[in-house]
Order: structure tokens, then sequence, then C-alpha cells
């Protein structure tokens, strides 16, 4: 079974904290995703990557970076941590399929983020 | 820039009963995906089922089939014999075929199954 693990379940922290998310995925899928899931919302794309040290913004990546150094590891890191990106974060990941097209996204558990 | 529409914010049945979630969306694309993935209370979200553009039958997977249809943009989830564990948060989500993995979600339905 595929497996996307993220380091945290749920996180408090300040205004103007530097904030690392950490999500792992343990069936060496080349696509990973971060997206942040609020009610109302659905889920919005923050980021993702294709590939080890490559990123691309996705619809909301404002206050937001990320790191892929290995192919199983992708961080969300957020600079200065806003009362407004209080929210819960889910990470996912995908393969390449056969015809050069992603598969279908596995994710994880979720990091739920309090911003005080 | 495709759009995906969930009109049902929430919904309730009886256990063993049939229920219907509805999806439209809004694409200029003619190849894409469309999923339906299942979030229960406190847990993963997982795929339900997905359905390829290209295919004029309707994906089924047991008790959980789909109506899809690509004239009117349309992408029902119907379950069968609903039990206690479908009660859960469903979205709906759109991707394109090539070029862009990004998932466009709908805003979701939580489905609460009634014992």
């Amino acid at each position: 079974d595929v497996k996307v693990t993220q380091s945290s379940r749920y996180l408090v922290k300040r205004t103007g904290e530097k904030v690392f998310l950490e999500c792992v995925q343990d069936m060496d899928h080349e696509n990973m995703f971060w997206y942040r899931q609020d009610p109302g919302l659905g889920l919005r794309l923050i980021y993702f990557s294709y590939d080890v040290k490559m990123k691309e913004k996705g619809d909301i990546p404002e206050g937001y970076s990320v790191s892929r150094e290995k192919k199983e590891r992708f961080s969300l890191i957020l600079e200065s941590a806003s009362t407004n990106q209080t929210s819960m974060y889910l990470c996912a990941s995908s393969f390449w399929g056969l015809q050069g097209v992603g598969e279908t996204q596995y994710f994880g558990p979720g990091t739920r983020l309090l911003v005080l | 820039a495709q759009t995906v529409t969930q009109s049902q914010p929430e919904m309730s049945v009886q256990e063993a009963e049939t229920v219907t979630l509805s999806c439209t969306y809004d694409t200029s694309e003619n190849n894409y995906y469309l999923f339906w993935y299942k979030q229960p209370p406190s847990r993963q979200m997982i795929l339900v089922i997905r359905q390829e553009a290209y295919k004029q039958q309707n994906a089924t997977e047991n008790r959980f089939s789909v109506n899809f249809q690509k004239a009117a943009k349309s992408f029902s989830l119907k379950i069968s014999d609903s039990q206690l564990g479908d009660t859960a948060m469903y979205f709906c989500a759109f991707r394109p075929n090539f070029g862009n993995e990004k998932l466009t979600f709908g805003t979701g339905t939580r489905l609460t199954i009634i014992p």
C-alpha cells in the first residue's frame, strides 16, 4: 500500500514564526503536492513538484515556499506564519503513468495548523 | 481555468438507502479525468472512483458508481446500500489529461449515514 506520512497531526504556532511541514512518501512517486483545506472552499493547491529540486506554483502560493531535496520528501515552509494560514494542510503524491500522465494522487493524514 | 461545483454542502440518508451526490464542472478540455475522493472524519482522504472522459462506460466500484454525462459536464456519485462507514466528506475533482497534474476540487459534500 502507498503510504504518505506527515510529520505532525496538530501544530500550534505563534504569528511570525517560521513553520516547517514535512511530508514523506514511500512509493518512489515522482509527483508531490501540498494543499490546504478550508471549510466551504474545498482543497486548494499551494505548490507541487515533479522531481527533486523542481517546484511549480499552485493556486495560492503566496506566503509559502517548498523544498524537495530528496525524492521521497516534500516540505512546506511558512516563512512568517500569519493567522490567516490557520488551516488543514494535506500532502499528496502520485507517479507518472505509462502514457506520461500522472496517476491517482494519494493523500497523507493532514496537519491541522493553528496560528495564534 | 477549470471549475468544479458541488451544490449540496450536506446530505443525510438512512442506512441501506441509496444516495446520489452531484458534481458539475466547467472546462474547455476534451480529454480529462474525474475523481471522487472520500475523507472520513479525522481520517485520510482516499480515492473512491475515477472516470476517464474518453470512456463512454460509467465507472463502478462495488457499491459506488458514477453517472458521467460529458455533454452536460455532470459527474454524480451514487452510493447503493449505504453503510455507516460511508459517513464522510466527499470531494469531486477534475484533472486535464495532459500537461498539468493539478487537481481542481469542489467544495465537498458532507454525507451522514443515519443508523
